[in-house]
């Protein structure tokens, strides 16, 4: 088992740019959450995708979208990025329903950094 | 709203002493509390977690921590420290909602 897996490793934009980051859950999860770790915080839920469907949101603005696949893997997409976007963007997987929460398992991070 | 509170930014000890990480919460209702580790450009590690059972609860790696509802508390301990351990910690707290971290503690291990 893989586990969740995320791509790219690394990704350097310029300010204004657009950027899709890429998250593969583990066997068996449904359920895609994505998170923004900026530098010496921690992480701060985007929003939550389950059954191709946003679910839950965050305080995060529209410029933040994301998608989720029929197997079941996701995409986070920023629009217009600003210098503030760069981080380390997590992306969580974990089984539906009752326990989308509970049984979380996050994978190794993109780190964004816009210039 | 939940929130949690890290109680130290920074923590330093040396190898094969004991290790406090402190964590206080706030819930209007019996929360579940996670503690994760991340070790420098890697992402998150679940240490252990507290779901209404047991209130001491033992984690991967010696780690463990007590859940004391009157003192809203959930502190992490290990009775001896490895140079290993060094890394980032978070407690975070959910109700089955999005996950809602603590800014962090960094543990310092000397050798």
């Amino acid at each position: 088992d893989a586990g969740v897996t995320q791509s790219p490793t690394h990704l350097i934009k310029t300010r204004g740019q657009q950027v899709t980051l890429r998250c593969s859950p583990k066997s068996g999860h449904d359920t895609v959450s994505w998170y923004q770790q900026a530098l010496g915080q921690g992480p701060q839920f985007i929003f939550q995708y389950y059954e191709e469907e946003e679910r839950q949101r965050g305080n995060f603005p529209d410029r933040f979208s994301g998608h989720q696949f029929p197997n079941y893997s996701s995409e986070l997409n920023v629009n217009a990025l600003l210098l503030g976007d760069s981080a380390l963007y997590l992306c969580a997987s974990s089984p539906g329903g009752g326990r989308a929460y509970i049984e979380q398992f996050f994978g190794p991070g993109t780190r964004l950094t816009v210039l | 709203a939940q929130s949690v509170t890290q109680l130290d930014s920074h923590v330093s000890v040396s190898e094969g002493t004991p290790v406090l990480l402190r964590c206080n919460y706030s819930s209007s209702y019996s929360p579940s509390l996670f503690w994760y580790v991340q070790h420098p450009n890697k992402g998150l590690q679940l240490l252990l977690k507290y779901t209404s059972a047991a209130t001491l609860v033992k984690g991967i790696n010696g780690f463990e921590a007590e859940f004391k509802k009157s003192e809203t508390s959930f502190h992490l301990t290990k009775p001896s420290a490895h140079m290993s351990d060094a890394a980032e910690y978070f407690c975070v707290v959910t109700r089955n909602t999005p996950l809602v971290f603590g800014k962090g503690t960094r543990l310092s291990v000397i050798a």
